[in-house]
């Protein structure tokens, strides 16, 4: 299975909207809406920040939303802060029974 | 809340097997879950291992699934991960999860 892809670096300024994307196959990402994104501060465990395309666990900001058209997820941060910055990761199942990740965007908060 | 704890040896040598065990705490690991084991190299992305159920039915990556065994203790509330055959590439942070909770991670580092 090869990994989802994902932009390596995306960057904005306070209070701005970004997105990043990930983008799989219709084995994956196009076929099922089990897709999920994780939050990773250096040295952390990952966070789950979406799951189902676009639920949010409880406790996460809703200034954090996910989507999915096509073979392409998206997690969109609105009003974003400096504590935002980060790194990114989606998952998603795939039709072998089994998950995979995109490798990841390092979100910069300018 | 669910707890995971990730414990086992920080060091295996190459052509050995890498063991690791995730204790579950604040819940039971019978409930209707899959759990899961992942691993990130230092500097890298994410890669899923594999997963099991508490029945015993598991599934693994398939670039992996040669050398991972994966088992369960519910008598000690816990899931274990076996992986044979290590060199350099596997070393990584081991973490188990099942969503939301993650384990905080353990670094296996394969070397002589």
């Amino acid at each position: 299975q090869s990994a989802l892809t994902q932009p390596a670096s995306v960057s904005g300024s306070p209070g701005q909207s970004i997105t990043i994307s990930c983008t799989g196959t219709s084995s994956d990402v196009g076929d099922y809406n089990y897709v999920s994104w994780y939050q990773q501060y250096p040295g952390k465990a990952p966070k789950l920040m979406i799951y189902e395309v676009s639920n949010r666990p409880s406790g996460v900001p809703d200034r954090f939303s996910g989507s999915k058209s096509g073979n392409t997820a998206s997690l969109t941060i609105s009003g974003l802060q400096a504590e935002d910055e980060a790194d990114y990761y989606c998952g998603s199942y795939t039709s072998s029974s089994t998950w995979v990740f995109g490798g990841g965007t390092k979100l910069t908060v300018l | 809340q669910v707890q995971l704890q990730e414990s086992g040896p920080g060091l295996v040598k190459p052509s050995g097997t890498l063991s690791l065990t995730c204790a579950v705490s604040g819940g039971s690991i019978s409930s209707s879950n899959w759990w899961s084991w992942v691993r990130q190299p230092p500097g890298k992305g994410l890669e899923w291992i594999g997963e099991i159920y508490h029945s015993g039915s598991t599934n693994y990556n398939p670039s992996l699934k040669s050398r991972v065994t994966m088992s369960v203790d519910k008598s000690k509330n816990q899931f274990s991960l076996k992986l044979s055959s290590v060199t350099a590439a596997d070393t990584a942070v081991y973490y188990c999860a099942r969503d939301p909770e993650w384990g905080q991670g353990t670094l296996v580092t394969v070397s002589s």
